[in-house]
């Protein structure tokens, strides 16, 4: 079956870094890649979509500048969280969609955790 | 707009008895519907989907879901519980075709007592 591998899937780190985490599909090329949030016991939050090639479309509310995405190659997307601070702890989750008539694979997830 | 809505944001019934997890959607075109689990720390399986196939889906792990179009649900249940089956479950609509931004319920954490 389709899998989608996200790296790391725990990170600790100080205020003010940058943060970058991966998400690639092993098995599959993604033309659509998509970033969630998901705050302690809520619901997941759609924050972005990804194209391979093409810039990401945002969510209304979601800083671009903040929260950085490429999509530079069918099975690799990234999201780099950039100047974090402790109200960007969160759990993180990326999906990837081999084909438009299928639902998206998502991955594993990675706790982010701005000390 | 397109949204979903998860009655009950915790549900606890014991070993072997029923488990009905309540979803409505509100949706302007013919939907498609999804359930998914999600253990903690973890992503989000997919259990089943709704794609107009048929109004009675069958998932994985005995899970099956009964779209309404009248009610406008897609309820969630499984005959029997298992103690496995404690995670989250999350209602998921998609606009346009499956692969579609996905918007989710609040979810149901279900709880199983032995």
């Amino acid at each position: 079956g389709a899998v989608v591998s996200q790296h790391p899937s725990w990170v600790i780190c100080k205020s003010g870094t940058s943060v970058k985490i991966e998400c690639r599909s092993l098995d599959f090329q993604a033309t659509t890649m998509f970033w969630y949030r998901q705050f302690p016991k809520q619901s997941l939050m759609l924050m972005a979509t990804s194209n391979e090639g093409s810039k990401a479309t945002y969510e209304q509310g979601v800083e671009k500048d903040k929260f950085l995405i490429n999509h530079a190659s069918l099975t690799l997307s990234t999201l780099t969280v950039t100047s974090a601070h402790p109200e960007d702890s969160s759990f993180y989750i990326c999906s990837a969609l081999a084909d438009p008539n299928q639902p998206q694979h998502f991955g594993d997830g990675t706790r982010l955790s701005i000390l | 707009a397109q949204s979903v809505t998860q009655l009950g944001s915790h549900v606890s019934v014991s070993e072997g008895a029923l488990v009905l997890l309540r979803c409505n959607y509100s949706s302007s075109v013919p939907p498609y519907l999804f359930w998914y689990v999600q253990y903690p720390n973890q992503g989000l399986q997919l259990l089943l989907k709704y794609t107009s196939a048929a109004t009675l889906v069958k998932g994985i792990n005995g899970f099956e879901a009964e779209f309404k179009k009248s009610e406008t649900s897609f309820h969630l249940t499984k005959p029997s519980a298992h103690m496995s089956d404690a995670a989250e479950y999350f209602c998921a609509v998609s606009e346009g075709n499956q692969g579609g931004k996905l918007i989710f319920g609040q979810g149901t954490e279900l709880s199983v007592k032995p």
